[in-house]
């Protein structure tokens, strides 16, 4: 029944070393987003893809890439990950991207660097 | 810039007892207005939204809340709460022109004594 799947749900990362986070969906959306959550804060959205179209958030740092290879997979790609990038990664889908769209998340995935 | 506020940031409450939580937004302009809800180790998901009609919008699990616009609010209660209403609730905006971007308030943990 999970409509939004993402692994690891925990990731473990040493400073610099690149790491890749995926998110999965079985919704058909065309619509999927990554969010940062850091602790007592928002979900910060990095970015989003409609169908291959990919828009960067004005503030994303661009060690933070994404990738869409298909309908059903986005990853998020952090380069060089600092201790300031850990926090929980949230995966997200929507129809489509007017404004009353729900979005569905993933659980999220938990990134500590080390 | 939007913002949304969620002044409550930790909330306890015993079993049966009445919850309002606060959430105001700055928008000038039409609104999507949402209640999203987080249990413990699980995924956010969508506890009610607000599109347009009537300001009083019921959701799932006994929960409500109302659009006053006037005040730029959409406050969030329960008449009576249960043990199992223990999570993070997290109120978030979009607007009607232009972005479609979830605008989320910084969450409120929301404790249940038994």
């Amino acid at each position: 029944d999970a409509m939004v799947i993402q692994n690891p749900r925990y990731q473990v990362t040493q400073f610099g070393k690149p790491v890749t986070l995926s998110c999965s969906q079985t919704l058909n959306h065309n619509v999927m987003y990554w969010y940062q959550q850091k602790s007592s804060q928002a979900p910060k959205l990095l970015f989003h893809y409609y169908d291959k179209d990919f828009n960067n958030e004005a503030d994303t740092p661009d060690n933070f890439q994404s990738r869409r290879p298909n309908t059903s997979f986005c990853f998020l790609d952090i380069r060089s990950p600092g201790l300031g990038d850990a926090a929980m990664y949230l995966c997200a889908t929507s129809r489509d991207l007017a404004g009353g769209s729900e979005q569905y998340f993933g659980p999220g995935t938990r990134l500590t660097v080390t | 810039a939007q913002s949304v506020s969620q002044h409550n940031h930790h909330v306890i409450l015993s079993e049966a007892a009445s919850l309002e939580l606060g959430c105001n937004y700055s928008y000038g302009g039409t609104v999507n207005l949402f209640w999203y809800v987080q249990y413990p180790g699980q995924h956010l998901q969508l506890l009610l939204k607000y599109f347009s009609g009537d300001p009083l919008v019921k959701g799932i699990k006994g929960f409500e809340a109302e659009f006053i616009k006037s005040k730029f609010s959409f406050n969030l209660r329960k008449p009576s709460v249960q043990w199992s209403d223990t999570a993070e609730y997290f109120c978030a905006v979009t607007t009607t022109s232009g972005t479609y971007k979830y605008i989320f308030g910084t969450g409120t943990r929301l404790k249940v004594l038994a």
